[in-house]
């Protein structure tokens, strides 16, 4: 079963907006990551939090996490057409395990 | 640095038939991960090697998927009798230490027929 669920399932935005991407998740964990996937590249990580942090940036990415709610969400600034992509939460699921949710279709339009 | 090295990209096979996935993980990684990814669903953890014991196959159809990773290095799976709803992707990723950054392979995209 997904661990992980992202919300919206698909999200399309203008070049140069901000997309955010939310992911729910079932059990405790120690951290949890974002990934993106395209054809060109595969799947390909971003970023991690742990689960002592609450939020982080890199680059034009910003990613919160509220444990308590057992959630995450993904900001991605000043979108450019090269950010579409499916983006996919994934936790350790409390243990060593890397489990995805169902991810978000992005599409940037230029 | 060489990334996670899998073959073959493309594998049509008839349904009944047998197929086997190779992966080379990036080297001293000692997790390696294989996953089925459906059509516009995201990645299913098949089974998790820790060097060459397996930590969860618990999402393994074991009475027709098969894995190994020899040596604590490459890995195979393989897939014997095949179903039509074996059609997918399947990816090998590697990591330093379980549970954190994973490196995926370009994958294999299976269409059993």
């Amino acid at each position: 079963s997904q661990q992980g669920e992202e919300d919206p399932q698909a999200l399309s935005i203008q070049e140069g907006e901000n997309a955010t991407m939310n992911c729910s998740y079932k059990t405790s964990i120690n951290n949890l990551q974002w990934y993106r996937q395209n054809s060109g590249r595969g799947l390909v990580h971003l970023i991690l939090i742990r689960s002592n942090e609450r939020e982080k940036h890199s680059g034009r990415l910003r990613v919160t996490l509220d444990t308590s709610k057992k959630s995450s969400s993904l900001l991605i600034t000043a979108s450019r057409a090269a950010d579409t992509a499916s983006y996919f939460c994934a936790t350790d699921a409390g243990g060593n395990k890397l489990v995805f949710g169902a991810g978000t279709i992005l599409r940037v339009k230029s | 640095e060489a990334g996670v090295a899998q073959s073959p990209r493309y594998k049509i096979i008839e349904k009944r038939q047998s197929v086997a996935f190779w992966c080379n993980p990036i080297s001293g990684h000692a997790t390696l991960y294989w996953y089925q990814q459906i059509l516009g669903q995201g990645p299913k953890l098949l089974i998790q090697f820790q060097n060459n014991g397996v930590v969860d196959d618990s999402q393994l159809p074991k009475d027709r998927f098969s894995a190994e990773r020899l040596k604590g290095v490459d890995s195979t799976l393989k897939i014997q009798p095949a179903k039509l709803e074996d059609s997918a992707v399947y990816l090998c990723a590697s990591s330093l230490v379980a549970g954190v950054e994973a490196f995926f392979g370009q994958g294999t995209r299976l269409t059993v027929v």
